[in-house]
């Protein structure tokens, strides 16, 4: 298996421009998981995908953030109007989805810096 | 909302056993205990989970203890690149569940 793949890697940008990111699960998994981690912090939920319906948003999820899977590979999280609060490590997770207690295998990440 | 206690930090020299304690006094009946680490910089690294047995695998094991109120996930022969943040979980076996990550424990691995 190849692991989860995430592009780009690393993001800087201009506070207020808009940027998107890219997951690709590990092949045949029905889950995605975005997750975004600050510095000193664990990742937190941002929002799940089971194929392409998206079952669950946090809180975090502000209306700023959008994220799809439109056809059940891989997904893109987008960041409109970004602010300097986005910083952050964002993650992409994938699980097969055949049994409740799947493993969650987690992509590199892509780190956004705001400026 | 995380329901486990870490220690913050350990040290553990290069060779030796780690032992990783992780407390969860309010675990649920249906919740597994899960054991991710993270490497600086990288995505967080699946290590193994269980319910109540003694789990092993190629990389740990896990001792949870009979109460189910506290488990210790082992490194048995600790080495520089398992230096890393070691996150302890607990997580209801529900479809999609998403994992609640706490501090974790950053343990240092020592020549």
């Amino acid at each position: 298996d190849t692991g989860v793949s995430q592009n780009p890697r690393h993001k800087i940008t201009k506070r207020g421009q808009n940027v998107t990111f890219r997951c690709d699960p590990i092949s045949e998994h029905n889950r995605l998981y975005w997750y975004r981690q600050t510095l000193g912090q664990g990742p937190e939920f941002l929002t799940y995908f089971q194929n392409e319906a998206q079952l669950e948003k946090s809180r975090l999820l502000s209306d700023r953030f959008s994220a799809e899977r439109p056809k059940g590979s891989f997904s893109t999280l987008e960041i409109q109007r970004t602010e300097q609060g986005d910083s952050a490590m964002y993650l992409c997770a994938s699980s097969l989805g055949v049994q409740t207690t799947d493993t969650q295998y987690f992509g590199p990440g892509t780190r956004l810096t705001v400026l | 909302d995380a329901k486990t206690t870490q220690p913050p930090s350990m040290d553990c020299a290069e060779g030796r056993a780690a032992n990783l304690p992780c407390n969860h006094s309010t675990i649920s009946g249906n919740e597994y205990v899960y054991w991710y680490r993270q490497i600086h910089s990288q995505g967080p690294q699946y290590i193994i989970h269980g319910l109540k047995n003694n789990e092993t695998n190629e990389m740990a094991s896990l001792i949870i203890t009979e109460d189910r109120k506290s488990s210790t996930l082992i490194l048995p022969h600790a080495t520089l690149r398992d230096t890393a943040v070691y996150y302890c979980i607990v997580r209801v076996a529900e479809y999609g569940n998403k994992l609640v990550f706490g501090a974790g424990t950053i343990l240092r691995v020592k020549s």
